[in-house]
Parts: structure tokens; sequence; C-alpha cells
């Protein structure tokens, strides 16, 4: 696609259970990251993948918080036991790659309510 | 990373021009000055970046100080799709890599 899909766009869950929110980045991107966004909040860095190197997961909030990339590609950021205060639209990017010129393609994100 | 001091809200009359300022006193030589914006209920968009030189592109224009510890992104003639929070961010330049860091940016509001 044109650019960076996220879904599912709402998700409504239960505290205690397991989510997974998938972010789809622009063909041939070879960084993606990941942030979250609580309510009037700014943007806060989650985790950072960059080609085959070991990814940037110093944005994790706890080890609730797990996220892994496929073949380059897809990436699926994982919250166990979700708790109220992981409620938050998450947010994906992805750039062309290391050069700083580039800049970062956002999706939509997913907003995610723990009730 | 470096840290930008932006005002927390500007306010501005449709198509009048705009300058919102950013203030990056502790800029190394290889930060990049970056630009996003974020309208309501979307992610932010890239908006524009520089170096040294002023820069110009569709959406904007990019004048950075001589002594590059300030810029101001000028939106030339406002419309009322221009609110958003507005985002000045240091990046490092060179071989080094990585996140963005995103402080609380500067609402712009645009009245009719």
């Amino acid at each position: 696609g044109a650019g960076v899909s996220q879904s599912p766009s709402n998700k409504v869950t239960e505290k205690g259970k397991d989510v997974e929110l998938r972010c789809d980045p622009i063909s041939g991107h070879t960084a993606l990251y990941w942030y979250r966004q609580s309510l009037g909040q700014g943007l806060e860095f989650l985790i950072y993948f960059q080609g085959n190197s070991a990814p940037d997961k110093s944005g994790l909030p706890s080890d609730r918080f797990s996220a892994e990339r496929t073949g380059g590609s897809v990436s699926t950021l994982t919250i166990q036991r979700t708790q109220q205060e992981d409620s938050a639209v998450y947010l994906c990017a992805s750039s062309h790659d290391r050069n700083v010129n580039y800049g970062y393609t956002f999706g939509s994100g997913t907003r995610l309510t723990v009730v | 990373d470096a840290k930008t001091t932006q005002p927390n809200s500007m306010e501005s009359n449709e198509e009048e021009p705009v300058h919102l300022p950013c203030n990056h006193s502790t800029i190394s030589g290889t930060d990049y000055i970056h630009w996003y914006r974020q309208l309501p209920s979307q992610g932010p968009e890239y908006v524009i970046h520089g170096l040294t030189s002023n820069v110009n592109n569709r959406m904007a224009s990019l004048a950075i100080a001589e002594d590059r510890k300030s810029s101001t992104l000028i939106l030339h003639r406002a419309t009322l799709r221009d609110a958003a929070v507005y985002y000045c961010i240091l990046r490092a330049g060179g071989t080094s890599y990585g996140k963005l860091t995103f402080g609380q940016g500067t609402i712009l509001t645009v009245h009719p």
C-alpha cells in the first residue's frame, strides 16, 4: 500500500486480557517504530526496529510489552495482561533507512481501550 | 537527545502567515531540525527539515538562525486545515540513527 497500515483501528479489551496490534510499513522501509499517545499527551517512544539489527526496546514501559518484526516487514506489538493505564492510541511509523534526511510516515494508529 | 522549546499554543487567522518558533540552544553540529504536525485524530506527518540553510517545500518554509540555536516554521497562508499540533524535533545526523523524541509541541488554532 501507499501508506503505513495499522490494525485494528479500534480495540476494546477487558483488563487482564492479551492484545496484539499489527503494523504494515511502507514497502521497502527498513526502519519501523512504535509510539503510544495517551489522551491529551505527547508521543511516547516504545520500540524501534532497523533492518537486521537488534531492536531498541528502551521505551517499553514494562515486561508486559513486547514486539516483533517478521521478515523485516510486518510488526506486531503485544501487550499481555492489559491494565487500564495501557489505554492509549498506539502509533506505528516507518522510514526508508537510517539516513536522517528521510522522514517518518505514520499510520493512523490503533485506539486501545482497556475496560 | 538535545532539547527543544516551543510555545504551548499560538493562534492565527485564516489566510495570514504563521511563524512557529523553536529554541534549541544545545543543538550539536550534526543535528538536523525536523518539523512534524499532528492533525486531530491522526498520526503525525512530516512537514520539513533542515540543517543550516533555509528550506522551502510545498507545505512550509523553515528559517534557521545563523547560530542554529533557534528556528522558525513558516506557514505562508494559514488555512483551517493547518490547525494542528506542531512538533520541532532534533535528529542526530551522520551515521547515527534512532528514534525521534517528540516534545509537547505547539497547538496552532486557526480562526476563520
